[in-house]
């Protein structure tokens, strides 16, 4: 069965920090993966997917996600943290014909 | 355009109310899904329709009755609902249900509360 850790609950960053949220999952073969944020009592905004190819994906408002196989993890990075970034965090992954699997989250908090 | 609308925003219901939430796409998405979110936690899959009809049911119980009158639509039909039921919920949609184009789009949520 897929499963997927994100093993930060919260982290938190001071503005203009760089950042960087650490998503694993545990699947036989290549999986879809996602990031997903989600501002407080809103719903989820796709960041950014990886299917195939380049395994560096870019996504919106500056996050960029590597995929490594041989590591299983998919870890989001953004350069410059905005105090617009606090959010929740939610990696997810797919296979083909099964249903979305998605971590814990991780809660980021950013200071002024 | 990616959006997914839900009404109502907010939902305060009685045990014994029936109420609806109603979600609608124009993407031309040919999968939606109903999801429930609890506080700090991640969405839970409940209903997915592909090309409108149920496709999976993960053993949510009958109090909870999805309805997918077209394409573009999606509503989910509560009646007798416990005060444990109180909760986010999620529409999303997605062009496919596998391989490119499997990404979901979700809405705003419905905050549900029951009393």
């Amino acid at each position: 069965a897929q499963s997927v850790t994100q093993p930060d609950i919260h982290i938190t960053v001071s503005e203009g920090a760089s950042l960087e949220l650490r998503c694993n999952y545990s699947y036989g073969a290549t999986p879809y993966l996602f990031w997903y944020v989600q501002s407080p009592g809103q719903g989820l905004q796709l960041l950014l997917k990886y299917f195939s190819g380049d395994t560096l994906v870019q996504g919106i408002k500056g996050f960029e996600a590597e995929f490594k196989r041989s590591q299983s993890s998919f870890n989001l990075r953004k350069p410059s943290v905005h105090w617009s970034d606090a959010a929740e965090y939610f990696c997810a992954v797919a296979s083909r014909g099964q249903n979305f699997v998605f971590g814990p989250g991780t809660r980021l908090s950013v200071l002024p | 355009d990616t959006e997914v609308t839900q009404t109502p925003k907010h939902l305060v219901m009685g045990m014994t109310n029936k109420k609806s939430l109603k979600c609608e796409q124009h993407m031309g998405h040919r999968a939606m899904y109903w999801y429930k979110q609890k506080a700090k936690k991640p969405p839970e899959l409940m209903f997915v329709y592909s090309y409108e009809k149920l496709s999976i049911n993960e053993s949510v119980p009958s109090r909870f009755s999805p309805e997918c009158p077209n394409s573009s639509l999606l509503n989910l039909h509560l009646h007798a609902l416990q005060p444990e039921d109180s909760a986010l919920y999620l529409c999303a949609s997605s062009q496919g249900v596998r391989g490119q184009g499997y990404e979901q789009y979700f809405g705003p949520g419905t905050r549900l509360t029951v009393t």
